[in-house]
């Protein structure tokens, strides 16, 4: 079975633009977690999204939006890109049974020039 | 405080050793905790869970969760080069988020 599967692997953009994230969970899984890793750092909690519902947001501005459709895969989009947001970002996939594990993909880095 | 804290690194030992490695959470309601191996450069990789108090074995990996003190821990026996990497400690604070430490590089010796 393919693990979970994210797009692209790595990105440049400059600051005012607007990225798009992909993500693919692991088959059978129907939840879909958001993550952004800045260097030295845990991952810090964006999004989960369950059954195409938002079901938390961790404390990110409005400008980080996502979400998730029919066959469970997710975007995650980011509007008026800063500097700050240069990060390594994962998308973890688990059933969506309460407190279950996570797994995580290969994740995207965002470098803000 | 921080939700979830991790023994400041790095940790260096010698090869055949056993690594040590501390977490403590600040939720009491967590109900289950994870540890994460992350290699420089890659995502993180789950190597152990746990929801009991008490001790879980898998492989050379030992978890330990002291609910009463608020306390994980992960022991790495017969540390190998392989192991070298970056040990991240996470908790579900609710049903559905994890809250993760700062983690903890850890380097086995040849």
């Amino acid at each position: 079975d393919a693990g979970v599967t994210q797009s692209p692997t790595h990105l440049i953009k400059t600051r005012g633009q607007h990225v798009t994230l992909r993500c693919s969970p692991i088959s059978g899984h129907k939840s879909v977690s958001w993550y952004q890793q800045v260097l030295g750092q845990g991952p810090q909690f964006i999004f989960q999204y369950y059954e195409k519902e938002e079901r938390g947001r961790g404390n990110f501005p409005d400008r980080f939006s996502a979400r998730q459709f029919p066959n469970y895969s997710s975007e995650l989009n980011v509007n008026a890109l800063l500097l700050g947001d240069s990060a390594l970002y994962l998308c973890a996939s688990s059933s969506g049974l309460a407190y279950n594990e996570q797994f995580f993909g290969p994740g995207t880095r965002l470098t803000v020039l | 405080q921080k939700e979830v804290e991790q023994n400041s690194g790095p940790l260096s030992v010698p090869e055949g050793a056993i690594a040590s490695l501390n977490c403590t959470y600040s939720d009491r309601v967590s109900q289950s905790f994870f540890w994460y191996r992350q290699y420089s450069g890659k995502s993180p990789e789950l190597i152990m869970s746990i929801y009991s108090n008490g001790d879980k074995e898998d492989g050379r990996f030992t978890a330990q969760l002291n609910k009463a003190s608020q306390y994980v821990s992960l022991l790495i026996r017969d540390s190998q080069p392989s192991d070298s990497a970056t040990y991240l400690c996470a908790v579900n604070t609710n049903d559905y988020k994890l809250s993760f430490g700062a983690g903890t590089t850890v380097t086995v010796r040849a």
